[in-house]
């Protein structure tokens, strides 16, 4: 069990250019969660996958952004046109899927819009 | 919004037990209290889980109320490493509701030599 792994660390970007972050999940965890936290804050539910399926978005998630599960393994997040309230860390969790389990979390992505 | 209420921040000497409460006065049967802790710029840490009974595992114990509407998540010999903002999260999982977990502003507890 290696955890949850979460690549880049770190992203620095200018506005108006789209980015893409990967999450590996924990080997055999059909759940994998997507959250984003802003300084200061808690984070915040963006979506998550059962297996390949996106069961639920959060009205956060704009239009800019996109999350695929293609293969029901790791996951990517894409921000088009990032703009600088963008910035946060993106962080991304795994489960088992089964009631009462545990959500696991990577060391997130943080992203910094110039 | 979360269903929780932390204090916003504790002290807590080293080498003593830290006891966090938090308050979750309606959660429904079927709801279960997560705790979980972020030390800076890392990714939440779980600690600890319960639905009704009260649990302990090699990081912390739990201790739910009777009418499950409060609970405390005790630390027993806090050192300066336990320094973190805690979140008591309550969470719903029903089918494909998919139990994400819904983040409150935590308590920051700091632990002091």
């Amino acid at each position: 069990d290696t955890g949850v792994s979460q690549d880049p660390r770190h992203k620095i970007t200018k506005r108006g250019q789209n980015v893409t972050f990967r999450c590996d999940p924990i080997s055999e965890h059909n759940r994998l969660y997507w959250y984003r936290q802003t300084l200061g804050q808690g984070p915040e539910f963006l979506t998550y996958f059962q297996n390949e399926a996106q069961l639920e978005k959060s009205r956060l998630l704009s239009d800019r952004f996109s999350a695929e599960r293609p293969k029901g393994s790791f996951s990517t997040l894409e921000i088009q046109r990032t703009e600088q309230g963008d910035s946060a860390m993106y962080l991304c969790a795994s489960s088992l899927g089964v009631m009462g389990d545990t959500q696991y979390f990577g060391p997130g992505t943080r992203l910094t819009v110039l | 919004d979360a269903k929780t209420t932390q204090p916003p921040s504790m002290d807590c000497a080293e080498g003593r037990a830290a006891n966090l409460p938090c308050n979750h006065s309606t959660i429904s049967g079927n709801e279960y209290v997560y705790w979980y802790r972020q030390i800076h710029s890392q990714g939440p840490q779980y600690i600890i889980h319960g639905l009704k009974n009260n649990e302990t595992n090699e990081m912390a114990s739990l201790i739910i109320t009777e009418d499950r509407k409060s609970s405390t998540l005790i630390l027993p010999h806090a050192t300066l490493r336990d320094t973190a903002v805690y979140y008591c999260i309550v969470r719903t999982d029903r089918g494909n509701q998919g139990g994400k977990l819904i983040f409150g502003q935590g308590t920051e507890l700091s632990v002091k030599p």
